[in-house]
């Protein structure tokens, strides 16, 4: 079965420094990844996405994230954090089921703390 | 606002009363799930639609659950004899099918307490 794993609860960077939020997956052939933030009520949003093109994603807020075959990785990243970077992300893997719709299968999350 | 719109946004129940929530989702947007989250978890799939019909449910969705889509448009979730585990923020989703590149657009939620 497909899945994700994020393998930290919690992150807390200084503004301006750089960002990385671990992600690793788990499927037998090539995955469809995503990466969603969630600030503090507010609809989860889609920061970006890969689906088997290039292997570097940049999204949105400049972050960025690099598909790893070879460590079945997906971290994001971000060179610089800004106060506003604070949210919870998401590692999210697209499953497609039987009937050939696709739904999508969260990890637990990572909170990002910026501070000043 | 076309964004996908969910009421009520929050919801304090006593143990054992029914509750039903609503999404509407982006106009054009045939497929529709829901999702839950409970505190320091990700979001969990519960159900899928495509226009009107139900096409997955989750074995977490028990059969004090249910949920429609009468005309392919809004959505309800029901939830009978609420218990205290119900407590949880319900998310509302919607994509295209055709279109479909795993960006699912959220609602901001209906938070379920029950006492």
């Amino acid at each position: 079965a497909q899945s994700v794993t994020q393998l930290d609860s919690h992150v807390s960077v200084s503004e301006g420094t750089p960002v990385l939020l671990r992600c690793n997956y788990s499927s037998s052939y090539s995955p469809s990844l995503f990466w969603y933030v969630q600030h503090p009520n507010k609809g989860l949003q889609l920061l970006l996405k890969y689906t088997s093109a290039a292997t570097l994603v940049k999204g949105i807020n400049g972050f960025e994230a690099e598909f790893k075959k070879s460590e079945t990785s997906f971290h994001l990243t971000k060179p610089s954090a800004h106060m506003s970077d604070a949210a919870e992300y998401f590692c999210v893997v697209s499953v497609t089921s039987s009937g050939g719709y696709n739904k999508l299968i969260f990890g637990a999350g990572t909170r990002l703390a910026v501070h000043p | 606002d076309t964004g996908v719109s969910q009421d009520p946004r929050h919801k304090i129940t006593k143990r054992g009363q029914n509750v039903t929530f609503r999404c509407d989702p982006i106009s054009e947007h045939n497929r529709l799930y829901w999702y839950r989250q409970t505190l320091g978890q990700g979001p969990e799939f519960l159900t899928y639609f495509q226009n009107e019909a139900q096409l997955e449910k989750s074995r977490l969705l028990s059969d004090r659950f249910s949920a429609e889509r009468p005309k392919g448009s809004f959505s309800t979730l029901e939830i009978q004899r609420t218990e205290q585990g119900d407590s949880a923020m319900y998310l509302c989703a919607s994509s295209l099918a055709l279109a479909y590149t795993g960006e699912l657009f959220f609602g901001e939620g209906s938070r379920l307490t029950v006492l």
